[in-house]
């Protein structure tokens, strides 16, 4: 099955304590993407790769890291996550950045900083 | 800059009724539209997309979108409501160039049996 997953799913940490959320699809998309949803604001984008190795900020990328080291997998990085950072995220992939594709998201991680 | 607006943060209609819910745009080029819904504790998934060529999209779901050029809007419609269409809609928008996407807020629609 096509699918885009995150893990965890949930994710309870305090402030400081360096985290990382996996993505991974089975597609071979070759871009992806990191969202990241607040009530109001809706879908905000973190980080965005093109392809392996290659990466750019998003609208929103102050306190997180991303690397492409492999085309499946884009983990997000909070280093040091502060309780601004509790948020909804999702992970979201495309056959290429092209300006028509569709995206295909993940389903989500639940993150609260304390 | 670029930017997607949803005015309605709710939308309440009764089953069986139409519904439409609102998007307008303000994008440089070409615009390229794009509506996913998002139930309850699950990602997003697409609905459709408008790229060129006719101004009604039909997407899943019984659902599509009127793309208006003057009007700089791309609203979604459904003829027959139902209860299950009860989800939080998202319209976005991807840039000329296209890594980047833009979201609305996004829309509550609530479906009254």
């Amino acid at each position: 099955e096509a699918q885009v997953t995150q893990n965890p799913r949930y994710l309870i940490t305090v402030t400081g304590k360096k985290l990382t959320v996996t993505c991974s699809q089975n597609m071979n998309h070759e871009y992806m993407s990191w969202y990241r949803q607040d009530p109001g604001l809706g879908l905000r984008q973190i980080y965005y790769s093109m392809n392996v190795e290659v990466t750019d900020k998003g609208d929103v990328p102050e306190g997180y890291k991303v690397s492409r080291k492999e085309k499946r997998n884009f983990p997000l990085i909070l280093e040091s996550p502060s309780p601004n950072q509790t948020s909804l995220y999702f992970c979201a992939s495309s056959r290429t950045g092209g300006d028509t594709d569709t995206q295909y998201f993940g389903p989500g991680t639940r993150l609260t900083v304390l | 800059a670029q930017s997607v607006a949803q005015p309605e943060d709710q939308v309440n209609v009764a089953e069986g009724n139409p519904l439409t819910v609102k998007c307008t745009y303000s994008v440089s080029g070409n615009p390229y539209l794009f509506w996913y819904v998002q139930y309850p504790n699950r990602g997003l998934q697409f609905l459709l997309k408008y790229i060129t060529g006719d101004n009604l999209v039909k997407g899943s779901y019984g659902f599509e979108a009127e793309f208006n050029k003057s009007q700089t809007s791309f609203h979604l419609k459904k003829p027959s409501a139902l209860v299950s269409d009860s989800a939080l809609y998202f319209c976005a928008s991807r840039n000329t160039g296209g890594f980047k996407t833009i979201f609305g807020a996004g829309t509550r629609l609530f479906v009254k049996a």
